[in-house]
């Protein structure tokens, strides 16, 4: 069974930039969420998506915008990065109503 | 909406003694509860859920937590800690619609 696996690991952007995180979810979910995780705090949720549709979000501006494929792969784009946008961003899959389960992370530094 | 307390944000015990890591929520519906563990530099790994049924649920590796529906609590515990569960822990609920709420961690250090 493969777990969530995350691309890259590392990522160091300028303010203004833009950037995509790439996430496989696990094997037979089909349920994608992101959450931010600053440093020394609970990760916060992004938004979430079932079947290629966003279907919750928190409160993340639209600058924050993400996709699911038929695959059940994602990606979240980050567009005019802020400082406080550096974060590690955890991807995590699930089947339903479930636990969550997370990938490594991506660490964005914003310079 | 929900929201995560945990009420301590370091906890130092020496290795081989109980530990009590404190988890309250608030909730305007059912939630589900978990508590997760996290090691330096990588993800949220699940320790334990509490879905429904016996309030009392255990994980593989000697944690326990206890789901208390009047005091809205979800505590964890360990009656003897050893140098390898040194993480930061976090305390989470899910709504009817998975989203989850996790609290702002509670950093474990286990002293030889």
């Amino acid at each position: 069974e493969t777990g969530v696996t995350q691309s890259p690991t590392h990522l160091i952007k300028t303010r203004g930039q833009q950037v995509t995180l790439r996430c496989s979810s696990q094997s037979g979910h089909n349920t994608v969420s992101w959450y931010q995780q600053a440093l020394g705090q609970g990760p916060q949720f992004i938004f979430q998506y079932y079947r290629e549709e966003e279907n919750g979000r928190g409160n993340f501006p639209p600058r924050f915008s993400g996709l699911q494929f038929p695959n059940y792969s994602s990606e979240l784009n980050v567009n005019a990065l802020e400082l406080d946008d550096s974060a590690l961003y955890l991807c995590a899959s699930s089947w339903g109503p479930a636990a969550l389960h997370f990938g490594n992370g991506t660490r964005l530094t914003v310079t | 909406a929900q929201s995560v307390t945990q009420l301590d944000s370091q906890v130092p015990v020496f290795e081989e003694a109980p530990v009590e890591l404190r988890c309250n929520y608030s909730s305007s519906v059912s939630v589900y509860l978990f508590w997760y563990v996290q090691y330096p530099n990588q993800g949220l790994q699940l320790l334990l859920k509490y879905l429904s049924g016996s309030t009392l649920v255990e994980s593989i590796n000697g944690f326990e937590a206890e789901f208390n529906k009047s005091q809205t609590s979800f505590h964890l515990r360990k009656p003897s800690v050893h140098i390898s569960d040194t993480a930061e822990y976090f305390c989470a609920v899910s709504d009817p619609g998975n989203q989850f709420y996790f609290g702002t961690g509670t950093s474990l250090t286990v002293i030889p």
